[in-house]
């Protein structure tokens, strides 16, 4: 089925530890992102990718980094795990063409949980 | 960057009853969309709407762009309509998808 398909759905690390979050998109967008979500603050953006080979920090970049291995593939990966980490993590892809944004289309999201 | 502000926060609906949910918005967007995250934490894009009215079913969406605002409404609410609601804009000239997301309304229909 096409669509955004991130890995693992669930996780807990210890504080200090790293992981790669990993997202693959089959539709052939451009652009790709990374949000974490938190309670009652609804999306906020980590890290986005506008097209294959360049990333750009959003709003929260602090202690994530991403690869956009080609153009499929957006990784997130935290160094050194701390709790206030501690979140829901979605992937998601858009065509994006001038003053639209075509087919903006999430992952089923990360579950992580930094103790 | 650009504010989104969504009211109201929370919301509880008997099965049947229509409701309205209210997106403002800081500055000129081209882009605004509302999504639907379900109980399971799904997110589906329900319009996409830089202005004008659209329907799809039971749900309908009205963007007044020049007065920064955007309306969702649900018709004879259902079980299944339960869930928080998201309205998401991209300012105007950019050049690279972003989003800026509000805080979402949490909706719960009761049968």
């Amino acid at each position: 089925n096409a669509g955004v398909t991130q890995t693992p759905k669930f996780q807990v690390l210890k504080t200090g530890q790293s992981m790669t979050l990993q997202c693959a998109q089959d539709m052939n967008h451009n652009s790709m992102y990374w949000y974490r979500q938190d309670p009652g603050m609804g999306l906020r953006l980590i890290y986005y990718s506008a097209s294959e080979g360049t990333t750009d920090k959003g709003e929260v970049p602090n202690g994530y980094n991403v690869s956009r291995l080609n153009k499929r593939e957006f990784s997130l990966r935290l160094e050194s795990a701390a709790p206030s980490q501690t979140s829901v993590y979605f992937c998601a892809s858009s065509e994006f063409k001038g003053a639209s944004s075509y087919g903006y289309t999430f992952g089923s999201g990360t579950r992580l949980t930094v103790v | 960057g650009i504010q989104v502000e969504q009211s109201p926060p929370d919301l509880i609906l008997q099965e049947g009853a229509n409701s309205t949910l209210r997106c403002n918005f800081s500055d000129s967007v081209n882009n605004l969309q509302w999504f639907h995250q379900n109980p399971w934490g799904q997110l589906i894009n329900l319009f996409y709407i830089p202005s004008g009215t659209k329907q799809n079913g039971r749900l309908s969406a009205t963007t007044v762009a020049t007065e920064r605002y955007s309306l969702l409404y649900i018709s004879s609410s259902q079980t299944t309509d339960s869930g928080v609601y998201f309205c998401a804009v991209m300012e105007r000239g950019s050049t690279l998808g972003r989003l800026y997301f509000g805080r979402g309304t949490q909706l719960t229909v009761w049968p």
